[in-house]
């Protein structure tokens, strides 16, 4: 399989705490995104990462990227209660086919 | 929400049946994608189009077909419906980044029962 891996594949916080989940990927990639998915819901566009960009902010989000271990990391600062959803990291392969290829999730549950 | 939507939304259907799904955009987005996600395998891309008649397989291609006849419809067939295709699909549509670098749109996705 082709797929990347997540981990935790469950998270289960406070709010207010900071949530981590990190992606592996096994090909060279121009790209790296990450989704949410609400239940029952489609995936979400949340941020993107270049190949060449080792750290990007959005909001509450940061995003860093290691190309020479094959790894991406997603924080979320300040967890909400809204934030649960389950989080999934798509590379863009430097294939050049746009075939993007998804993690298999981290289930994040934040308690209020 | 971007201009995506799927049909149907939910269909039960028997083993060895025909089924289409059909994805309709109203975006021009050039690439269009159907996935299947399953427990513990998070999304697998089955076929996506490039263009108007112009599709790919994906990881998860067989027992699956595609058509693409006009830019706004991507429309995925199971020829002979199985238990094992049982799934949530999923359209999906990009193609209108900032150079080339493209984010995708999800539909609300369609699930599928087959029995």
């Amino acid at each position: 399989s082709q797929q990347g891996e997540e981990d935790p594949q469950a998270l289960s916080i406070q709010e207010g705490e900071n949530a981590t989940m990190n992606c592996s990927y096994k090909t060279s990639i121009n790209n790296l995104q990450w989704y949410r998915q609400n239940s029952g819901r489609g995936l979400v566009h949340l941020i993107l990462i270049r190949s060449n960009e080792r750290e990007k902010h959005s909001g509450r989000l940061r995003v860093t990227l290691d190309t020479s271990k094959k790894s991406s990391s997603l924080l979320i600062t300040a967890s909400r209660a809204a934030d649960t959803a389950s989080y999934f990291c798509a590379t863009d392969p430097t294939s050049g086919t746009y075939k993007y290829i998804f993690g298999t999730g981290t289930r994040l549950k934040v308690l209020a | 929400d971007a201009g995506i939507t799927q049909s149907p939304r939910h269909k039960v259907t028997e083993t060895g049946t025909p089924v289409t799904l059909r994805c309709h955009q109203t975006e021009n987005h050039r690439y269009m994608y159907w996935y299947r996600q399953d427990p513990g395998h998070g999304l697998r891309l089955i076929h996506y189009s490039y263009g108007v008649k112009d599709t790919d397989k994906g990881e998860v291609s067989d027992g699956y077909s595609v058509s693409r006849s006009k830019t706004e419809d991507f429309l995925l067939t199971l020829e002979s419906a199985t238990s094992s295709q049982t799934s949530v699909y999923f359209c999906a549509i990009s193609g209108g980044g900032a150079g080339g670098v493209y984010e995708q749109y999800f539909g609300p996705g369609t699930r599928l029962t087959v029995t």
